[in-house]
């Protein structure tokens, strides 16, 4: 099956600084990623996602790049603020994706004043 | 909309005991799916639903059992209760087409103690 590994465990940065999470999977036939962001007792909610056949996309302060051929993908958040401070997951699914996402550990993103 | 909605939100079960942890959506979604989080480990999946009458196991199904009755409810029973069954529960759909993304319910934090 599908393995994702996530890292950081945690990041810390200054306000204001950039923030990159990288994630890699196992399987080649996997073709959806999401990020999901969750604040402390909170569930999970999708903040942006890339389909195999898009490299980069991006949504106002937020983007995902995606390299099919080393299977890694990475979620980049510029220009910080307190808001952002939350514990982010990957994922991957492949085909139609009936037997769910495969989800990393997740990264806990401190935003530091 | 109320979306994805799950019951109890919290529960404290003694070793041996049973429950049933209930999950409704009203978005008429045939993919469901049910995920335990434990800290630092992020998201795994238990068992799943493609539609009403089927079901399949996922990564981590020992000590659960699920139904689905209906398109809109899939509850997830717990016999025998033991603590490492100590978790947050959270029910997700999915419209089931290429990609969609998980609408995630709001989790149900249990204890076995």
């Amino acid at each position: 099956g599908e393995n994702v590994e996530q890292h950081p465990s945690t990041l810390s940065v200054q306000e204001g600084d950039s923030a990159v999470i990288k994630c890699t999977y196992s399987d080649s036939a996997s073709n959806y990623f999401p990020w999901y962001k969750q604040e402390l007792g909170k569930r999970p909610q999708l903040i942006i996602d890339i389909r195999s056949n898009v490299g980069e996309k991006k949504d106002q302060r937020i983007a995902v790049t995606l390299n099919k051929t080393a299977k890694h993908f990475s979620l980049h958040i510029t220009e910080t603020q307190p808001e952002d401070s939350a514990v982010y997951f990957c994922a991957a699914i492949r085909g139609g994706g009936a037997d769910g996402l495969t989800f990393g550990k997740g990264t806990h993103l401190i935003i530091q004043p | 909309n109320a979306g994805v909605t799950q019951t109890p939100k919290f529960r404290i079960l003694k070793i041996g005991q049973s429950m049933t942890l209930q999950c409704t959506q009203d978005m008429n979604h045939n993919y469901m799916y049910w995920y335990r989080q434990d800290p630092g480990m992020g998201l795994k999946l238990i068992y799943y639903s493609v539609g009403a009458g089927i079901t399949d196991k996922g990564e981590v199904p020992n000590g659960y059992n699920v139904s689905r009755s209906t398109t809109e409810d899939f509850p997830l029973r717990l016999e025998l209760a033991a603590p490492s069954q100590t978790s947050v529960y959270f029910c997700a759909s999915s419209s089931g087409t290429t990609n969609s993304p998980l609408h995630f319910g709001n989790g149900t934090r249990l204890t076995v103690t």
